[in-house]
């Protein structure tokens, strides 16, 4: 079974410079996320989607920070423009929308991760 | 607010030993916890997560009892082995309602032969 996949696995750019990582996430799951993982701060939700439609913005990465889905099977994060404190692992995330019992949650599945730096 | 602490950001120990890492939470409504282990150059990935009919959750060798009068979902292991070395986060389902989950800060365990 195809996992998360995420692109490119690796990213080095300037400060000022665009990035765009990409993610695909498991085929038929409805929630997808982004996450920041720094040592310091641990993991960090930048967007959340739900069936496509933004959920969350993650409130303090909203200025630089813009995730998109534009199908159920793709979605990209814009870094733009990028800083040096933006180098960290960038992870994509997803899963089944949970059932309609109140206490039952799906598995959060993740991929490898964008690891990048900001020079 | 929803929350989830762990205290220890790095635990080392000697292969044998028994584990221990803590994970205690704040949450509006009835949680429902997990515990993902991410391995070096590794995606993070499920260990284990809390049941509605309080049975313990065990994977590998690993078990959880969540606790809701101390509001705890500790990590347990009876001996330690050198490929449990990694990084352990524990994670709590929003209230909210969003099914989003919140993160712990991670511990970092390393075991030493």
């Amino acid at each position: 079974d195809a996992g998360v996949t995420q692109t490119p696995r690796h990213e080095v750019a300037e400060k000022g410079q665009t990035i765009i990582l990409k993610c695909e996430p498991v085929s038929g799951h409805n929630d997808l996320f982004w996450y920041r993982q720094t040592k310091i701060q641990g993991l960090e939700l930048l967007s959340y989607f739900r069936s496509k439609s933004l959920m969350e913005d993650g409130g303090a990465f909203k200025d630089r920070f813009k995730a998109e889905m534009l199908n159920s099977s793709f979605s990209t994060l814009k870094i733009q423009p990028t800083e040096p404190k933006d180098s960290a692992v960038y992870l994509c995330a997803s899963s089944l929308v949970p059932g309609r019992e109140e206490y039952s949650a799906e598995t959060l599945y993740f991929g490898s991760g964008t690891r990048l730096t900001v020079l | 607010g929803d929350s989830v602490t762990q205290t220890e950001g790095l635990v080392t120990l000697t292969e044998g030993l028994p584990v221990m890492l803590n994970c205690t939470y704040q949450s509006t409504y009835s949680p429902f916890l997990f515990w993902y282990v991410q391995h070096l150059n590794e995606a993070p990935k499920l260990l284990l997560k809390s049941f509605t009919d309080n049975k313990r959750p065990e994977h590998q060798g690993f078990h959880a009892t969540l606790h809701k009068s101390s509001s705890s979902f500790h990590l347990q292991k009876s001996s330690a082995q050198l490929s449990d070395s990694a990084l352990y986060y524990c994670a709590l389902v929003a209230s909210s309602g969003s099914w989003q989950l919140i993160f712990g800060s991670g511990t970092q365990l390393t075991v030493m032969p």
